[in-house]
């Protein structure tokens, strides 16, 4: 069965600052998606950035950007010039099929 | 306005009653789920919906009892309901693997 690990409960960083999210999964298949999920206080859940495995670049969405190490599984999101409206949940997920998988989440906090 | 819509925002209840929780949308995706959160556990699958008059169960589905007569509603019923089910529920919806659009969830509290 496929897994989703985000081994970062909780994390802070400074206003302007960068700072990176750990994901990480496991599955057999060789076609699949990935997402990063941003959940405010407001508690809807904002998608982020999405990558295709067969695809070896890497998802840019503005300040955000992921790493994609598919052979290691690994899926990092990087926030640049982090702002106080990043302060939020971070849900790494995973996709095959039609149904994802998440991840237990990131608590993101940035300090003015 | 498009999109998808989940009622009610906030829900109390009682132990033992049974209560339903409302999920429509705008898109006509083939798709549909329901999710829980809970602290340390992330967004869990309660069950999940293909087409209209088919459902399947999730990673965590006692308890709870879903139906899709129609494409764009997906009620998930809790029919009697156990303080352990105190969580907040999304619904989601979509074409395949490559997006979801959530609702904005319902807190459920059952006392």
């Amino acid at each position: 069965a496929q897994t989703v690990t985000q081994s970062q409960p909780e994390m802070s960083v400074q206003e302007a600052e960068t700072v990176t999210l750990s994901c990480t999964y496991d599955t057999s298949e060789n076609n699949y998606y990935l997402f990063w999920y941003k959940q405010p206080p407001s508690r809807q859940m904002i998608l982020v950035i999405r990558q295709e495995a067969y695809k070896q670049q890497n998802a840019t969405e503005n300040r955000f950007s992921v790493n994609f190490q598919k052979a290691a599984k690994s899926f990092s999101l990087k926030i640049s010039d982090s702002q106080l409206g990043d302060t939020a949940m971070y849900f790494c997920a995973f996709s095959d099929t039609d149904k994802y998988i998440f991840g237990t989440g990131t608590r993101l906090k940035v300090l003015a | 306005d498009a999109g998808i819509t989940q009622s009610p925002r906030y829900k109390i209840t009682e132990t033992g009653r049974q209560v339903t929780l409302m999920c429509h949308q705008t898109w006509s995706h083939s798709y549909m789920f329901w999710y829980r959160q809970d602290l340390g556990h992330g967004l869990r699958l309660i069950y999940y919906s293909a087409a209209a008059d088919i459902t399947d169960k999730g990673e965590v589905p006692d308890g709870y009892v879903v139906s899709r007569s129609k494409t764009e509603n997906f009620p998930l019923t809790l029919e009697s309901a156990t303080r352990s089910q105190t969580s907040v529920y999304f619904c989601a919806s979509s074409w395949g693997a490559d997006g979801y659009t959530f609702g904005s969830g319902t807190r459920l509290t059952v006392v």
